[in-house]
């Protein structure tokens, strides 16, 4: 079955950096776009980036653009997000989310909505 | 991009049905199809349970159903359960590669 498995989360303070993975198995990897998405306490849900099946485009929100940048391995089914210059904002539980369509059917097509989550990973940025 | 505007609560019988509204622009909800919901319980991951405005995912009861009006985006959801009882979230493409969600809806079944 398919399993998205996210790792990286911790208490960081601001400034710093962090990078998350999130280990994929159970489907072909590479025939997928993958997306963060992030969740802050209490409060709602926000698309973070994508990175194309093939790791050739990626795209993001406005709040993290020129701070996070998102890749793959697909040698290694794994996903990963750099965080840079982390804020206290950027405080969330972090998902790592599969789009729902493949390659194979659709091209390069990115649809934007998801059919599996991964568990999450809680990021805090507080000194 | 602002968010998705929906109503922070609702509330229902078991048995009843409930509509869910998710209100955007005619740049987002308007325009494009991929118009998701996802239910998340307590501690959990969000669930898909409608995407392209109307479609099921197999395994999601047909008591879910979307729908969409103009800008606004609906969720239904019929015949009440108890297990229903969760927060519920809107989405959808905006263009320019960027996904906007609705602030969340909290179900109750009383």
């Amino acid at each position: 079955q398919v399993q998205l498995v996210e790792s990286g989360g911790g208490v960081v303070q601001p400034g710093r950096s962090l990078r998350l993975s999130c280990a994929a198995s159970g489907f072909t990897f590479s025939n997928y776009a993958l997306h963060w998405v992030r969740q802050t306490p209490g409060k709602g849900l926000e698309w973070v980036a994508v990175t194309s099946y093939d790791g050739s485009n990626q795209y993001y929100a406005d709040s993290v653009k020129g701070r996070f940048t998102i890749s793959r391995d697909n040698s290694r089914n794994t996903l990963y997000l750099q965080m840079n210059s982390l804020r206290p904002e950027d405080t969330a539980v972090y998902y790592c989310t599969r789009d729902r369509v493949d390659m194979i059917t659709f091209g390069g097509l990115i649809v934007y909505d998801f059919d599996y989550w991964g568990q999450g990973t809680l990021i805090t940025v507080s000194s | 991009q602002s968010a998705l505007t929906q109503p922070p609560s609702a509330s229902g019988s078991p048995g009843q049905s409930v509509t869910i509204s998710c209100t955007g622009a005619r740049s987002d909800v308007g325009t494009y199809n991929y118009v998701s919901w996802y239910q998340q319980h307590p501690g959990k991951a969000p669930k898909v349970m409608i995407y392209e405005v109307s479609k099921r995912p197999s395994g999601v009861p047909d008591r879910f159903s979307g729908s969409r009006s103009g800008n606004t985006a609906s969720l239904t959801v019929s015949g009440l359960q108890a297990e229903d009882e969760a927060d519920y979230y809107c989405s959808s493409f905006a263009g320019n590669n960027n996904l906007i969600f609705g602030g969340g809806t909290h179900l109750t079944v009383l």
